[in-house]
């Protein structure tokens, strides 16, 4: 079983800041890492997913890193909107094609 | 497309009780997945299949049986339901994709046992 763990649990943001948090997961065994937005009452949505390291992805003004030497990611929310507001969700996915382990995820919250 | 589909939303059970929990999909995935989600504890995986026919546990199976005789469809099966397994339950599928395997989910079923 992986561990991943994902920091803060929770977090206020001002609008118009920006932000980033954190994933950890073990190195060993690795082949992905996942990103999924869950927002309330939905169903959680893929974001990112990168598997070598030094890996970077953007979309819009979310972006994602990865060292898999180290074993974390970042998440980073530029000019972070309300709608913006949602659960974080990290996965790591083991050797080859099993299932993902998710963290607890990071609760953001974007004040207007 | 219709995505990922569960049935039912809610469902209340009493302790004891059996049920099946129905997942299908229709975008020829080949893995699919159960997990279930509590209350600080994030999800978690009860059991996936990498294809019809072959199915295997994750990380919480126990009280919960699966099988896949085609590729549409996942079913989760409550044998005789617990309080413990009050929770919200969602289903997942997968194409293969350089075996990265990014989840495609359902709307979820919250399941309640008395």
């Amino acid at each position: 079983i992986l561990n991943v763990e994902q920091s803060p649990q929770s977090l206020h943001v001002q609008e118009g800041d920006s932000t980033n948090f954190t994933c950890s997961f073990p190195s060993s065994n690795f082949y992905a890492l996942h990103w999924y937005r869950w927002e309330t009452a939905k169903s959680p949505e893929a974001l990112f997913v990168m598997t070598l390291n030094g890996d970077e992805k953007k979309k819009g003004r979310i972006s994602a890193t990865l060292n898999t030497k180290e074993g974390y990611s970042y998440l980073y929310i530029k000019g972070s909107q309300p709608e913006d507001s949602a659960t974080y969700l990290c996965a790591s996915q083991g050797g080859g094609a099993d299932g993902l382990t998710f963290g607890k995820g990071t609760h953001l919250i974007i004040q207007p | 497309n219709a995505g990922v589909t569960q049935t039912p939303k809610f469902q209340v059970l009493k302790t004891g009780q059996s049920m099946t929990l129905q997942c299908a999909q229709d975008m020829n995935h080949e893995y699919m997945s159960w997990y279930r989600q509590d209350p600080g504890m994030g999800l978690r995986l009860i059991h996936y299949s990498v294809g019809a026919g072959i199915t295997d546990q994750g990380e919480v199976p126990n009280g919960y049986n699966v099988s896949r005789s085609t590729t549409e469809d996942f079913p989760l099966r409550l044998l005789s339901a617990a309080p413990s397994q009050t929770s919200v339950y969602f289903c997942a599928s997968s194409y293969a994709s350089g075996g990265i395997n990014e989840q495609f989910f359902g709307p979820g079923t919250r399941l309640t046992v008395l």
